[in-house]
């Protein structure tokens, strides 16, 4: 199994401010078709998952250009680039190359 | 609109059964591989099952693998998931999400979750 590795655990952010989460896997998910199978999904409070980007680096739909995702093989990091008070929840990144579907053990993202 | 609700969660006791649906609407149910997440109290999410378009193939985590049992009725555009034998640890939200089409098939990313239905086991 691909096993995912979050960090940091906690992230207390100031409005205005960047963030960072960083995410590892136990092995590469670079595909051969060039494309990194890895995604970030956000949990806000009482709602469900919601899918943030996909394939390391695509914003889904809906998804405010303040958030990036970057990395390849086993490093990846979702980005902030100005934290909205909108954005706290827990992040979490998974590995969408094989079964069974992994997922790191969540960021929890709040407002200093 | 994608719409995916699930349903069936109750309270049930350790060793009982309980079967999930889930109705999806907004979409053609079957192009899609359909999958299960869980999240338990203090814990983070938890893949549970995926099921491809036709429903051949089908896939278990090893927590629940034996237990659960993944099915869909593309004519209802309803995916099951029957859970058996189920233990306190089962205790979670459990949602159904879709695995968008991003990559022909060979990959899961999960675009559109429903709002979670609740399992409780206890005694």
């Amino acid at each position: 199994d691909i096993v995912m590795t979050q960090s940091p655990l906690y992230l207390p952010v100031t409005p205005g401010e960047p963030a960072s989460i960083s995410c590892r896997s136990s092995q590469s998910l670079l595909y051969f078709n060039g494309y990194n199978y890895l995604d970030w999904y956000v949990q806000k409070p009482g709602q469900s998952p919601q899918l943030l980007i996909f394939l390391g680096s695509n914003r889904a739909s809906g998804v405010p250009d303040r958030f990036s995702g970057s990395g390849s093989g086993t490093d990846f990091t979702l980005k902030i680039s100005r934290v909205e008070p909108d954005d706290v929840g827990l992040y979490y990144c998974m590995q969408a190359l094989q079964t069974p579907l992994t997922f790191g053990g969540g960021t929890k993202v709040e407002i200093k | 609109e994608v719409q995916l609700v699930e349903s069936g969660g109750v309270v049930v006791q350790p060793g009982g059964s309980l079967r999930l649906s889930c109705v999806a609407s907004g979409f053609t149910f079957d192009d899609f591989t359909m999958v299960w997440v869980r999240h338990a109290p203090e814990r983070g999410l938890e893949w549970v099952s995926l099921i491809t378009w036709n429903g051949l193939n089908t896939y278990y985590a090893d927590s629940v693998k034996g237990r659960f049992t993944i099915s869909r009725d593309n004519g209802k555009n309803s995916l099951y998931l029957q859970m058996d034998t189920l233990a306190t640890e089962d205790t979670a939200f459990y949602y159904c999400a879709r695995a968008g089409d991003y990559c022909g098939g060979d990959c899961y990313s999960l675009d559109f979750w429903g709002q979670g239905t609740l399992v409780s086991v206890s005694a």
